[in-house]
């Protein structure tokens, strides 16, 4: 089945430390975006990427970035993890067009120590 | 940017009762509402929508309405099962910018209890 892929399912890294979460997807979606969860927050914008060429900054990119490989693939990078980014990271594709929801991928917990 | 409030944060209900949960946006110029279900440890799923030219929409149990003017829109659950507990994220959008990009609201964990 198409779907949409995280890797890892889980990390823990120490403070300062580069890390690089993972996303790939088969559903042939253009669009692709990078959401943090934190409980009573809900769900906030990090990245998002229309295309290989055109990556845009969402509501809480500090301290983040992203690379989008290829249309299949969106990855993000925390340069200097520190703690407060210790959260549930989804990735998630949509399809320009008719349809507009959303298809999320099984999530990344991050753990900053 | 658009800011979309949602509540109550915890709901509890009796299993067969109604559930409500409500959200309120600020731009008036969003148009389209979809309502996400959360389960513990897996991920979001679509679960409805509804778009500005219709102020309800029904799929079987579960139901979403929208008032323009008051910019708000609620999720009904009738006759609710122990499966239905989990975390609804409502959120909203302008489809019109191309953007696509969903605001999401805090959340909101069903309980219900058998």
């Amino acid at each position: 089945d198409a779907d949409v892929t995280q890797t890892p399912r889980n990390r823990i890294t120490k403070t300062g430390k580069r890390i690089m979460l993972e996303c790939s997807q088969t559903k042939g979606h253009d669009r692709m975006y990078w959401y943090r969860q934190d409980p009573g927050l809900g769900l906030r914008l990090i990245y998002y990427s229309f295309d290989v060429k055109d990556i845009n900054k969402g509501e809480i990119s500090d301290g983040y970035s992203v690379s989008r490989q290829a249309q299949a693939k969106f990855s993000l990078s925390l340069e200097s993890a520190i703690p407060n980014q210790t959260a549930l990271y989804f990735c998630a594709t949509s399809e320009a067009g008719v349809y507009y929801g959303y298809t999320f991928g099984s999530g990344t917990r991050l753990t900053v120590v | 940017g658009e800011n979309v409030e949602q509540h109550p944060s915890t709901l509890s209900v009796q299993e067969g009762d109604s559930a409500v949960i409500k959200c309120t946006y600020s731009d008036s110029a969003s148009n389209y509402f979809p309502w996400y279900k959360q389960e513990l440890g897996k991920r979001p799923q679509l679960i409805i929508d509804i778009r500005s030219n219709v102020g309800e929409k029904k799929d079987q149990r579960i139901a979403v309405t929208l008032n323009k003017t008051a910019k708000h829109f609620s999720l009904h659950i009738t006759e609710t099962q122990p499966e239905d507990s989990a975390v609804y994220f409502c959120a909203a959008s302008n489809l019109q910018t191309g953007a696509n990009n969903l605001f999401f609201g805090t959340g909101t964990r069903l309980t219900v209890i058998p």
